[in-house]
């Protein structure tokens, strides 16, 4: 079954602890993403990756670091995380070919707790 | 990508035709319609795409005013389990870089399917 996986899907974890947030997708993707969903600020984009040893940051990658050593893998990394950075966490991937910009398949969320 | 205004919420009766609408008035040429919906925290769920032309898929139909400034998504015979956050994204073809896969989600609109 084509998907995206997450792990874990629920962490509590203390300021300053370090963490990383697995994702792994099996449809050979070139693109990668991971968002981040907070009430009333929809989701935002944190990091891309535009495939292997490529990434770039998206709208909010303060506190965050990600790798792309393998296609399939994503992880996002938080060195010394925050109570602000409490939230619902999203991997994405797609498809890129050419000029066209395919649907993005997601995971089933991470969910964050820093205390 | 351009703006997109939906409204914040909709009812629909269980078995009718759920028709979500979308103005996205400063769209350019070469900008796609993009419907994703959101299950309760569960990870965004690509529905349809179009760029002019009316599409449907097994999940719902496009349709999109020959001006191309709105659009409506149609779910013609709604469920319970469709009961879920409608986002209308638009977004321009990937040209070179990779800023412009990036989804931009809005508010949304609130579809509760009624039994």
């Amino acid at each position: 079954e084509a998907q995206v996986t997450q792990n874990p899907r629920y962490l509590i974890t203390v300021t300053g602890k370090k963490l990383t947030v697995t994702c792994s997708q099996n449809m050979n993707h070139e693109y990668m993403s991971w968002y981040r969903q907070d009430p009333g600020l929809g989701l935002r984009q944190i990091y891309y990756s535009m495939n292997v040893e490529v990434t770039d940051k998206g709208d909010v990658p303060e506190g965050y670091k990600v790798s792309r050593k393998e296609k399939r893998n994503f992880p996002l990394i938080l060195e010394s995380p925050s109570p602000n950075q409490t939230s619902l966490y999203f991997c994405a991937s797609s498809l890129l070919a050419g000029s066209f910009a395919y649907e993005q398949y997601f995971g089933p969320g991470t969910r964050l707790t820093v205390t | 990508d351009a703006k997109t205004t939906q409204p914040p919420s909709m009812d629909c009766a269980e078995g009718r035709a759920a028709n979500l609408p979308c103005n996205h008035s400063t769209i350019s040429g070469n900008e796609y319609v993009y419907w994703y919906r959101q299950i309760h925290s569960q990870g965004p769920q690509y529905i349809i795409h179009g760029l002019k032309n009316n599409e449907t898929n097994e999940m719902a139909s496009l349709i999109i005013t020959e001006d191309r400034k709105s659009s409506t998504l149609i779910l013609p015979h709604a469920t319970l389990r469709d009961t879920a956050v409608y986002y209308c994204i638009v977004r321009a073809l990937r040209q070179g870089g990779g800023a412009t896969n990036k989804l931009i989600f809005g508010t949304g609109t609130l579809l509760a399917v009624q039994p």
